[in-house]
């Protein structure tokens, strides 16, 4: 069983707070690392693909980092907005020879941002 | 222009009935999923196709019956609905060959609720 586990389930904060999250994955056979941003209503939008140790990926404010040898990656947002309250999801493919479009999705960090 | 859709956004349906969901991409992709949301939230993979063949069958009951009569094109038909299969079903859809970098799109989903 493949198990993809995201911490905290939720997160307050004030609008301006830095903050972190973190996603956890078999470090095994990994093959690639996706983080997605779902806001409520709404379809789950893609942020980052990640596929190699070390990588680090940023988008405006948001920014993500990975390891895979200890199969975690982590997700930064600095000086939260409201607009960045959301979902956020990541989701582990793994590399077994099989379909390796097959994400599996961890239940996600629920941002809430205060203004 | 809305890249993946599905149709009908919302379904109430009784015990019994069959009833199907709509899925259409105008990204140009090969590959379409579906997905979906449990009532923890988890987003679990049902069915993927590439160039309308079946590449992904998760464990699924063999109620549920995809159909893609094109690449643009996924469809989720439900036999005998039961009062568990109420959920949202999210579509999506990919273009393989990205290598690791393939990324997914979703559909806005369609509540399912079965009385």
């Amino acid at each position: 069983i493949l198990n993809v586990e995201q911490s905290p389930q939720s997160l307050h904060v004030q609008e301006g707070d830095s903050t972190n999250f973190t996603c956890s994955f078999p470090s095994s056979n990994f093959y690639a690392l996706h983080w997605y941003r779902w806001e409520t209503a709404k379809s789950p939008e893609a942020l980052f693909v990640m596929t190699l140790n070390g990588d680090e990926k940023k988008k405006g404010r948001i920014s993500a980092t990975l390891n895979t040898k200890e199969g975690y990656s982590y997700l930064y947002i600095k000086g939260s907005q409201p607009e960045d309250s959301a979902t956020y999801l990541c989701a582990f493919i793994r590399s077994y020879g099989g379909a390796t479009n097959k994400l599996i999705f961890g239940t996600g960090t629920l941002l809430a941002v205060q203004p | 222009d809305t890249a993946v859709s599905q149709t009908p956004k919302y379904l109430v349906t009784q015990m019994g009935n069959d009833k199907s969901i709509k899925c259409e991409q105008n990204l140009g992709h090969d590959t379409m999923y579906w997905y979906k949301q449990d009532s923890k939230k988890f987003l679990k993979i049902m069915f993927s196709y590439n160039n309308k063949e079946l590449i992904i069958n998760e464990t699924v009951p063999n109620r549920f019956s995809p159909k893609s009569p094109d690449k643009a094109h996924l469809n989720l038909h439900i036999n005998s609905l039961e009062l568990g299969d109420s959920a949202v079903y999210f579509c999506a859809s990919s273009q393989r060959g990205g290598g690791r970098q393939e990324t997914q799109y979703f559909g806005p989903g369609t509540r399912l609720l079965v009385l």
